[in-house]
């Protein structure tokens, strides 16, 4: 089954408001990395977490290995936030990244 | 369908050596990437190729550093002079395209080691 659950697949918000993401794990993760899908089509990294949280401007993002879920908080969101976002995870003793679905993003005036 | 297959697997160089790396992206893929992994700044974006051609090179850094992909079967990574602080894991990913939600297949990647 699906190592990575994300959620959810889509999202709408209106500008200014805030929401979050959120990417559950069937198993022990030892890192998490969140991605964003630029208009060119290049996966650009957002955050990289071995654990607790990291803020980066209008986005931080969250990791429990323990609890195996990390999401991703996006507050007074702008239109070029728009766009589809991923987790990736890699499992105790390896470095393969393993995907969620993406979520995509669309904000609105 | 064997998926993305980079070679090789582990490359060790001296410091000041050329190294060139290897993708093959998954039949039928139009769009390739390279990523870098280091334990320290995670996955790293490099360059993307769409339908052969380069469509953002924005990651690669801005000396000894070049990315080609002469035919739609593979891509080739090359890194001139290497330095330690280019040990890393190199990645290679294809995917269908930019339309909808497709997540890029990755490679087992390159470890590269330079001494």
């Amino acid at each position: 089954g699906d190592q990575v659950e994300q959620s959810p697949s889509a999202l709408s918000l209106h500008e200014g408001t805030g929401s979050a993401l959120r990417c559950n794990f069937t198993t022990t993760m030892r890192a998490v990395q969140w991605f964003r899908k630029n208009s060119r089509g290049s996966l650009i990294n957002l955050f990289y977490l071995a654990s607790g949280t990291k803020e980066n401007g209008r986005l931080k993002s969250a990791f429990d290995s323990k609890e195996r879920y990390s999401t991703l908080h996006i507050r007074d969101a702008q239109l070029e936030d728009s766009g589809t976002y991923f987790c990736a995870a890699a499992s105790s003793g390896s470095w393969q990244l393993i995907f969620g679905s993406g979520t995509q993003l669309t904000v609105m005036p | 369908n064997a998926g993305v297959i980079q070679t090789p697997r582990h490359k060790v160089t001296g410091k000041g050596q050329e190294a060139t790396l290897w993708c093959e992206p998954i039949s039928g893929h139009s769009a390739v990437f390279w990523y870098r992994q280091t334990i320290v700044q995670g996955l790293e974006f490099l360059t993307y190729f769409r339908n052969q051609a380069p469509i953002d090179d924005s990651g690669m850094p801005k000396e000894r550093f070049s990315a080609q992909m002469p035919n739609q079967s593979h891509s080739t990574l090359k890194i001139q002079s290497t330095q330690p602080q280019d040990s890393a894991v190199y990645l290679c990913a294809s995917s269908l395209g930019r339309r909808g939600n497709q997540a890029p297949l990755f490679g087992e990647g390159t470890r590269l080691s330079v001494l």
